[in-house]
């Protein structure tokens, strides 16, 4: 089983329409956990983090299920700037360790 | 602050040829990682350190070697490039702030081994 798993997609949705990515990750002790964007394999951009009790930053909301093991990444009213691949991140090895998944794509078309 | 500075940009090497990609961070920062991205896929964990003098593997370890005798500096050294090392090469260093956690990135090498 891979560290951290991601639907790779394509998500092709229309403007303002609503997404919701999942990531799964297999190691129960991870602690802390990251949505990255990517645009066209430029660098990785912070999106957000990730809290327990699931946190917002205006279209764009982050959740935990720690018993699950897997976190989501949801964008209301997608704009076509969104388009870009979203990367969910995993800590690992008492925290030292980073741990990518494979990307989501996301296509939003007018 | 310049932030992650990773030279070169691009590379284009021989079968069985060696080179270092250097990676440079001004920020302090202690964590500081490899990784590697193929066409279509993710970020690969290569190496990470996570203070001068410890270094450790990652995911995707075998043909690279890493040294971090400063904070600031994370070189890569491929000895004997093979084509499955083409891809992009990214490296980060990590604020680990209690409520500001983020990577950054240097701008990437695109490396060719042909």
């Amino acid at each position: 089983r891979k560290e951290v798993e991601q639907d790779p997609g394509p998500f092709n949705v229309p403007e303002g329409a609503t997404v919701a990515f999942n990531c799964t990750y297999s190691n129960s002790a991870s602690q802390s956990f990251f949505w990255y964007r990517q645009d066209c394999r430029k660098e990785p951009k912070l999106l957000m983090s990730v809290y327990s009790s699931g946190n917002e930053d205006g279209r764009f909301t982050a959740q935990l299920n720690r018993a699950s093991q897997y976190i989501s990444l949801l964008i209301r009213d997608s704009k076509l700037s969104d388009s870009a691949t979203y990367l969910c991140v995993v800590t690992m090895e008492y925290g030292n360790k980073l741990v990518f998944g494979a990307g989501t794509i996301l296509r939003v078309k007018s | 602050n310049a932030g992650v500075t990773q030279t070169p940009k691009f590379r284009i090497l021989k079968i069985g040829q060696s080179m270092t990609l250097q990676c440079t961070q001004d920020m302090n920062h202690n964590y500081m990682y490899w990784y590697r991205q193929d066409p279509g896929m993710g970020l690969k964990l290569i190496y990470y350190s996570v203070g001068a003098g410890i270094t450790d593997k990652g995911e995707v370890p075998n043909g690279y070697n890493v040294s971090r005798s400063t904070t600031e500096d994370f070189p890569l050294r491929l000895e004997l490039a093979a084509p499955s090392q083409t891809s992009v090469y990214f490296c980060a260093s990590r604020l680990t702030a209690a409520t500001n956690e983020k990577l950054f990135f240097g701008s990437g090498t695109q490396l060719s081994v042909l």
